[in-house]
C-alpha cells in the first residue's frame, strides 16, 4: 500500500480481555515505531523495531504489553488484561533506514476503548 | 532527558491572522527538529523538519519554521491562517547521537475561527 496501515480502526474491549493491534509498515521501512496517545496528551514511545536489531522495548508501560515484528513487514501490539487506562489511540510509524531514520511516517491509528 | 515543551495546549486564531505555536527543546546539542500535523482522526503528518541546515525552514501548506539555537526554539508560524489549518499540532525532536526515536510534545490544538 502506499502508506502504514492499521487495523481495527476501532476497537471496544471490556476490561480483563486480550487485544491485538496490527501495523503494516510502508514497504522497504526498516525502523517501525509504536505510540500511544491518550485523550489530551502527546504521544508516548511504546517500542521501536530496526531491522533485525533486538528492539527497544523502554517504553511499554507494562508487562501486559508486548509487541512482535515479522522481518521487516507487520508488526503486532498485544496487550494482555486490558485496563481502563489503556484506553487510547495507538499510532504505528515507520520510517526508511540511515539518515532519514527520523522521518517517520504514520498510520491512522488504532482507537481502543476498555469498558 | 530529552525534552519538548509546546507553551499553550490550545491557540485560536480568526481565519486570516498570523499562527504562532511555540516550540522549546532541551539539548545541549542542537537535535533535529520537526512538526508533525494530526487532522482529526488521523495519523501524524510531517509538516517540516530541521536537521542542520538551512534555520529558517519551509514546510507544506504555508507553515515555516525557525531554529533559533540562542533560544532553544522552534516556533512554527503560518502569515494568514486558513479554516482547513485547524488541527492538532506536536514539535518533535530527534536528538543526535542519543537514541532512535523522536521525542514528542504534548501537542497544541488549533482553531480557526471564520
Amino acid at each position: 500500500g502506499a502508506g502504514v496501515s492499521q487495523s481495527p480502526s476501532n476497537k471496544v474491549t471490556e476490561k480483563g480481555k486480550d487485544v491485538e493491534l496490527r501495523c503494516d509498515p510502508i514497504s522497504g521501512h526498516t525502523a517501525l515505531y509504536w505510540y500511544r496517545q491518550r485523550l489530551g496528551q502527546g504521544l508516548e514511545f511504546l517500542i521501536y523495531f530496526q531491522g533485525n536489531s533486538a528492539p527497544d522495548k523502554s517504553g511499554l508501560p507494562s508487562d501486559r504489553f508486548s509487541a512482535e515484528r515479522t522481518g521487516e513487514s507487520v508488526s503486532t501490539l498485544t496487550i494482555q488484561r486490558t485496563q481502563q487506562e489503556d484506553s487510547a489511540v495507538y499510532l504505528c510509524a515507520s520510517s526508511f533506514p540511515g539518515r532519514r531514520i527520523y522521518e517517520q511516517y504514520f498510520g491512522p491509528g488504532t482507537r481502543l476503548t476498555v469498558t | 532527558a530529552q525534552s519538548v515543551t509546546q507553551l499553550g495546549s490550545h491557540v485560536s486564531v480568526s481565519e486570516g491572522a498570523l499562527v504562532l505555536l511555540r516550540c522549546n527543546y532541551s539539548s545541549s546539542v542542537p537535535p533535529y527538529l520537526f512538526w508533525y500535523v494530526q487532522y482529526p482522526n488521523q495519523g501524524l503528518q510531517l509538516l517540516l523538519k530541521y536537521t542542520s541546515a538551512a534555520t529558517l525552514v519551509k514546510g507544506i501548506n504555508g507553515f515555516e519554521a525557525e531554529f533559533k539555537k540562542s533560544e532553544t526554539s522552534f516556533h512554527l508560524t503560518k502569515p494568514s491562517a486558513h479554516m482547513s489549518d485547524a488541527a492538532e499540532y506536536f514539535c518533535a525532536v530527534y536528538p543526535q547521537g542519543g537514541s532512535e526515536k523522536l521525542v514528542f510534545g504534548k501537542g497544541t490544538k488549533l482553531t480557526v475561527n471564520p
